[in-house]
């Protein structure tokens, strides 16, 4: 079956303090990896899109990272504007887009 | 370009009721999904439109039922609404591409500011 496991589920770190979040993931073919970021009560924003084993893209101070079973999102020297929910998504063979539940990060000033 | 457009905002229902929800998606894109969204969940998926029909369709009720119009522009509807139903409803938009090695498939999904329903 299809999967998505986010980890931490929330996520303290001062200003500054560099992270990682996890997406493992399991999926037949799969056709895309998706990091969205979402502030309460509002859509999600779109960051990235992964294709393949050892893709990486960077926008600011956020890097996302694929390998065949995980995708990490590197945070460098967050800022409390940072704070926010960062969702995983998979687009398997069925072309169907599956949601982990989400890492709740805090920055503290 | 005003990107992906929801409403109404929030809405307030009553059990049993019924409910429509509408979307606009951004320009250039023909294909629109629909998801629920829990508190503290992940959203999931309901179903996807292109070209007016129903793509695909997630693990939800025929209480769910939906509509494509011919300038790409969705509806939501929800009949017997249930207090389970409380949500925030998102709505994405994709262009659909073609390719050798994938088929027909949808590109990155760009989502509205969604619509909180709460049903009493």
């Amino acid at each position: 079956e299809d999967q998505v496991t986010q980890s931490p589920e929330a996520l303290r770190l001062q200003e500054g303090e560099s992270s990682s979040l996890n997406c493992s993931y399991t999926v037949s073919g799969l056709r895309g990896l998706f990091w969205y970021r979402q502030d309460p009560g509002k859509g999600p924003e779109f960051l990235f899109t992964l294709y393949s084993a050892g893709e990486e893209k960077e926008k600011e101070r956020l890097k996302a990272t694929l390998t065949k079973k995980e995708s990490f999102l590197h945070i460098t020297a967050p800022k409390p504007e940072d704070s926010a929910t960062y969702l995983c998504a998979h687009r398997g063979r069925d072309d169907k887009i599956i949601f982990g539940k989400g890492t709740r990060l805090h920055i503290l000033p | 370009d005003a990107g992906v457009t929801q409403s109404p905002t929030h809405l307030i229902k009553t059990r049993g009721q019924q409910v429509t929800l509408r979307c606009s998606p951004k320009s250039g894109h023909d294909t629109v999904s629909w998801y629920q969204q829990a508190l503290g969940q992940g959203p999931q998926f309901i179903f996807q439109y292109y070209e007016e029909e129903e793509r695909q369709r997630g693990n939800f009720p025929d209480r769910f039922s939906g509509h494509q119009f011919p300038n790409y522009s969705s509806e939501l509807n929800v009949n017997a609404l249930l207090l389970g139903d409380s949500a925030l409803y998102l709505c994405a938009s994709s262009p659909t591409r073609t390719s050798a090695g994938h088929g027909v498939y949808t590109d990155t999904q760009y989502f509205g500011p969604g619509t909180r329903l709460t049903v009493l």
